[in-house]
Parts: C-alpha cells; sequence; structure tokens
C-alpha cells in the first residue's frame, strides 16, 4: 500500500534556528514527489516537486531534497512568516495525477 | 487562489439533506479532484475527473457523487448528509499527471 509519513508531527523554532521536516514514503513507482505549504484556513500551496533520487531543488530559505525512501525540506534561518503546515505528497507510478498525501508537520517559528 | 473558485465557502446542513459543493477553474486545466482535510487524516482523495465526463473514485468516496459536464466545473454532491462528513472540502486542478496541484481556498461543512 501507498504510504507517505511525515516526522515530527510539530516542531517549534526559535527564529534563525534552522532544521529539517522528514518525508518518508513508500510507493510502487515513484513518478513525483509534491512539497506544499498551508496557512491555517487556506488551501495548500504548492512549492516544489522533485522526480528522481538526488534532486534538489530550493525557494528562499527552503530546500527539499530526495531519496529513494525520504525527503527532506531544510529550512534555514527561518522567520516567525515561515510558520505554517507544510504537507508532502507521493504520485504513484500509473495514476491519473492522484496524490497520496501525510499529514502534515506544524512549523512555529518564534521571534 | 486565482483561476480556482469554490462555493460556497461555509455551509451548515442538517443530516440526511443533499448538499452539492461546487469548483470552478478558470485555467482550461483537464484534471480536477476534490479532496477532504480532516485532523489526523491529512488530505483524501473523494473523487477525481480527467475530462468533461470522466470522473473516477478515489479513497474515500463512499457517500458522495461528482459531475463534470463542463471542463471549468466540477461539482461533489453528497446525497445524503451524515455527521461524518463534517468536514473541510478542497477542490484542485493539474494541467497534466506530472504536474502540481493548484487547490481552492476550500469548503468548511458542517453536518448538525
Amino acid at each position: 500500500e501507498d504510504q507517505v509519513t511525515q516526522s515530527p508531527e510539530a516542531l517549534r523554532l526559535q527564529e534563525g534556528e534552522s532544521s529539517s521536516l522528514n518525508c518518508s514514503y513508500t510507493v510502487s513507482g515513484l513518478r513525483g514527489l509534491f512539497w506544499y505549504r498551508q496557512d491555517p484556513g487556506k488551501g495548500p500551496e504548492f512549492l516544489f516537486t522533485l522526480y528522481s533520487a538526488g534532486e534538489e531543488k530550493e525557494k528562499e530559505r527552503l530546500k527539499a531534497t530526495l531519496t529513494k525512501k525520504e525527503s527532506f525540506l531544510h529550512i534555514t534561518a527561518p522567520k516567525p512568516e515561515d510558520s505554517a503546515t507544510y504537507l508532502c505528497a507521493v504520485q504513484a507510478g500509473g495514476s491519473q495525477g492522484n496524490l497520496i498525501f501525510g499529514k502534515g508537520t506544524k512549523l512555529s517559528v518564534k521571534p | 487562489d486565482a483561476g480556482i473558485t469554490q462555493s460556497p465557502r461555509h455551509k451548515v446542513t442538517e443530516t440526511g439533506t443533499p448538499v452539492t459543493l461546487r469548483c470552478h477553474q478558470t485555467e482550461n486545466h483537464r484534471y480536477m479532484y476534490w479532496y477532504r482535510q480532516d485532523p489526523g487524516h491529512g488530505l483524501r482523495l473523494i473523487h477525481y475527473s480527467y475530462g468533461v465526463k470522466d470522473t473516477d473514485k478515489g479513497e474515500v468516496s463512499d457517500g458522495y457523487s461528482v459531475s463534470r459536464s463542463k471542463t471549468e466545473d466540477f461539482l461533489l454532491t453528497l446525497e445524503s448528509a451524515t455527521s461524518s462528513q463534517t468536514s473541510v472540502y478542497f477542490c484542485a486542478i493539474s494541467l497534466d499527471t506530472n504536474y502540481g496541484y493548484t487547490f481552492g481556498s476550500g469548503t468548511r461543512l458542517t453536518v448538525v
């Protein structure tokens, strides 16, 4: 069964304190791994897509990496405005674009 | 989000009544999806569409039906609402199967 597990469930950081979020997955033929950011009361906002092991993508203070079993979202010198829930999702081979989501990591960054 | 609109944003309904949620897009994307989001479960796929009148079931489709008569509109219907269908419902669109989704702002549905 295709599955996505995110850890930790919640993470509290001080402003400037770098850390990483983990997304481990089991999927039959990975077509893509996606990271989203979700603010309270809003829909998820697309951040990155990774397609193959070894691939990395960056956007401002965020960097996503991918291995054959997991992905990391590295947050460098976070700011309070980075506080949000970060969602990881995978797309299996043969799917009609359907994504399987993890439960998310709620990040809080205190000034 | 620009290009995708969900209506209504909030709705309270009684058990046993039919409810229809609407998703409207102006992006001309082929793929449209309905997800529900519940605490402790994350986002789960209800139904999806890969073209006009082409739809299929997702992980949690029981009690739900969908219709897509035009590219821009994807309707989700709860035939007879139950309290277990209290949730936040998100519509998403995608240009192709390898692309990420663009999500709508969600509909918060409460069944009393």
